[in-house]
């Protein structure tokens, strides 16, 4: 069974820096990409950044470029979404999502349950 | 880049009716990178249809996709009170794109 589980909810400070795991299990970790998507209370779906941990190829959607680093560790199949100078406007839903293989479709398969960030001024 | 634009925001329908969403792409996209997920309050979004009209695993056949070019289409053909959500479409080409979402409330 395809399983991705993530850390737990923050609550963080402006300015700071933190980051959210994504551990996955129920599958080949190196063979699928895997992505971060945000959601800010009351809003939609946010895609950030998605990261191939075979090679750790990485891609990141402009409205989050060097503003997000993504990362992975295959040894311990988890996947890292490492969000710094954090601010109010931060405080969101981060999911991590597993793509299909080869991106074929370019859908998110699995999610992870989500971890809360809220960060206060 | 490609935005979507789904419509209605918000879909006002009773259990046993029919709904109709849409999703309309400012280019030409392609079909088979077209996917749309239903999201409840609380939970984790879930694949519903990819390449424009194939069911995920474990999607009942009262959902459907349809569409192709800049114009696609999810119908939940009898509503039960299970599919009250926000739904989203989604497209991929090099980059990932959601819609803003339409909730389906009850009426």
């Amino acid at each position: 069974e395809v399983q991705l589980v993530q850390s737990g909810a923050e609550v963080k400070k402006s300015g700071e820096s933190l980051v959210i795991s994504c551990q996955a299990s129920g599958y080949t970790f190196s063979s699928y990409w895997i992505g971060w998507v945000r959601q800010k209370p009351g809003k939609g779906l946010e895609w950030m950044g998605i990261i191939y941990p075979r090679d750790s190829d990485t891609r990141y959607s402009p409205s989050f470029q060097g503003q997000v680093t993504v990362s992975a560790d295959r040894s311990i199949t988890t996947a890292y979404l490492q969000l710094s100078s954090l601010k109010a406007s931060d405080t969101a839903i981060y999911y991590c999502a597993r793509l299909d293989q080869w991106l074929q479709h370019g859908v998110f398969d699995y999610w992870g349950q989500g971890t809360l960030v809220t960060v206060s001024a | 880049e490609i935005v979507l634009t789904q419509s209605p925001g918000t879909l006002s329908l009773s259990p046993g009716e029919r709904a109709t969403l849409s999703c309309r792409a400012s280019q030409t996209v392609s079909s088979s990178h077209l996917a749309w997920y239903q999201h409840k309050p609380g939970q984790v979004p879930r694949l519903l249809i990819y390449g424009a009209s194939s069911r995920a695993t474990g999607i009942p056949d009262r959902f459907s996709g349809s569409g192709s070019g800049t114009d696609f289409t999810l119908t939940i053909s009898r509503l039960e009170p299970d599919d009250f959500a926000v739904y989203y479409c989604q497209h991929y080409r090099s980059l990932f794109t959601f819609g803003q979402g339409t909730k389906l409330e009850i009426k």
